[in-house]
């Protein structure tokens, strides 16, 4: 099957910095992505669809000024938190697919201190 | 609005049980709806959809529009199969998911 992969894995960050994410599509193309935050023992919450060459979606509740999208390219998406603050830890997972497919990267850990 | 619930966070069964995953959504049109699995220390990924009408790993999910459910089953449990398991909703194909809360599995030997 495609595969998503995302990095880093993890990062530990201090309070008032940027930390950027990265999702890529490995072996397929990718019109949208979609972006997802999971607080521990949660399930997934959408923050934002990534669209290629246009604007992402951002879901209601979602800064889009803190947390910026871009989807540059069929094959990437980022996701850059800005002044990151301890209440932003959390683990982000990015998806890719098809028609009859979703796709998720292993996720990336963020801390915040 | 579109919503998903699972009712159980946690389920217990032995090795060797029947297991129903219970998933109830609202939506007010046809929507697609989804089971996704997660394994410890992996990434989401699909086990079943609706349209497919297919058994995964023993696992099958019906469809009830009348009731709005899309419980999962599986006749006899393995330890396998202890994992997170995401009931799934889109409006269409390729769209965004909502998920419901999950239900961790444990399947005890």
């Amino acid at each position: 099957g495609a595969v998503v992969s995302q990095h880093p894995s993890w990062v530990i960050c201090k309070s008032g910095t940027s930390v950027k994410i990265e999702c890529r599509s490995l072996d397929f193309q990718a019109t949208t992505m979609f972006w997802y935050r999971q607080f521990p023992k949660q399930s997934l919450m959408l923050m934002a669809t990534s669209n290629e060459g246009s604007k992402a979606t951002y879901e209601q509740g979602v800064e889009k000024d803190k947390f910026l999208i871009n989807h540059a390219s069929l094959t990437l998406s980022t996701l850059t938190v800005t002044s990151a603050h301890p209440e932003d830890s959390s683990f982000y997972i990015c998806s890719a697919g098809d028609a009859y497919e979703q796709y998720f990267g292993p996720g990336t850990r963020l801390t915040v201190t | 609005a579109q919503r998903v619930t699972q009712p159980e966070k946690l389920l217990s069964v032995f090795k060797g049980a029947p297991v129903e995953l219970k998933c109830n959504y609202s939506y007010s049109g046809s929507p697609e709806l989804f089971w996704y699995v997660q394994y410890s220390r992996q990434r989401l990924q699909l086990l079943l959809r609706h349209i497919s009408r297919e058994s995964i790993k023993g696992f099958t999910a019906d469809l009830n529009k009348g009731e709005t459910s899309f419980h999962l089953k599986k006749p006899f449990a393995q330890e396998e199969d202890s994992a997170m398991y995401y009931c799934a909703l889109a409006e269409t194909s390729g769209s965004r998911l909502t998920f419901g809360e999950g239900t961790q599995l444990t399947v005890n030997p």
